[in-house]
């Protein structure tokens, strides 16, 4: 079974500019969470969704937002882009909003902000 | 004070040691507690999942939970080169919104 699956790999911006990066779960798995690894730390936890709704947010500015589709993917934007936004955004998936279910990650988009 | 604390290291073994790593936290609320592996330039894998105290093994891996002293810890026996990564210990009320150490570098030497 394929993984979860993040797009692009790699993107550099500009400072102010906008990015939307993209998730697809685990099949079978309904819930996607984001996550922000600055280099030399942990990652930190922006958004969850399930079934499409918005079930947690982190310690993040407004301009990160989020979504979720019918098909359980799902895409993270973030607008006026700032130096410190630089970082591997990770997506992770599991099988439902319950508390008992693992996150399983993916290989992150890596954004550069010049 | 940090919610989880992680000692990042490095820390270097010989190939066949056994590896401690620990991590302590604050939130006396935490009940889900895991352990993810994460090799450079790729995303976290998780390697072992408890609930509430106790211990887990699976395989060459121990994972140990005490919720007394908010000390949890991951115990690597017979370690091998490929062991080489950066090891995250995360934690949270649920195990959706997980709260993560800073990741400890282990390097295991041929």
């Amino acid at each position: 079974d394929a993984g979860v699956t993040q797009s692009p790999t790699h993107l550099i911006k500009t400072r102010g500019q906008q990015v939307t990066l993209r998730c697809s779960p685990i099949s079978g798995h309904k819930s996607v969470s984001w996550y922000q690894q600055v280099l030399g730390q942990g990652p930190q936890f922006i958004f969850q969704y399930y079934e499409k709704e918005e079930r947690g947010r982190g310690n993040f500015p407004d301009r990160f937002s989020a979504r979720q589709f019918p098909n359980y993917s799902s895409e993270l934007n973030v607008n006026a882009l700032l130096l410190g936004d630089s970082a591997l955004y990770l997506c992770a998936s599991s099988r439902g909003q319950g508390d008992y279910s693992p996150l399983h990650f993916g290989n992150g988009t890596r954004l550069t902000v010049t | 004070q940090k919610e989880v604390e992680q000692d990042p290291g490095p820390l270097s073994v010989p190939e066949g040691a056994i590896v401690s790593l620990n991590c302590t936290y604050s939130n006396s609320a935490f009940q889900y507690f895991m352990w993810y592996r994460q090799y450079s330039r790729k995303g976290p894998e998780l390697l072992m999942y408890t609930y509430s105290s106790g211990n887990k093994e699976d395989g060459r891996f121990t994972a140990q939970v005490d919720k007394s002293s908010k000390y949890i810890s991951l115990f690597i026996r017979d370690s091998q080169p490929s062991d080489s990564a950066t090891y995250l210990c995360a934690m949270g009320w649920g195990a959706q919104k997980l709260v993560f150490g800073q990741g400890t570098r282990l390097t295991i030497n041929p």
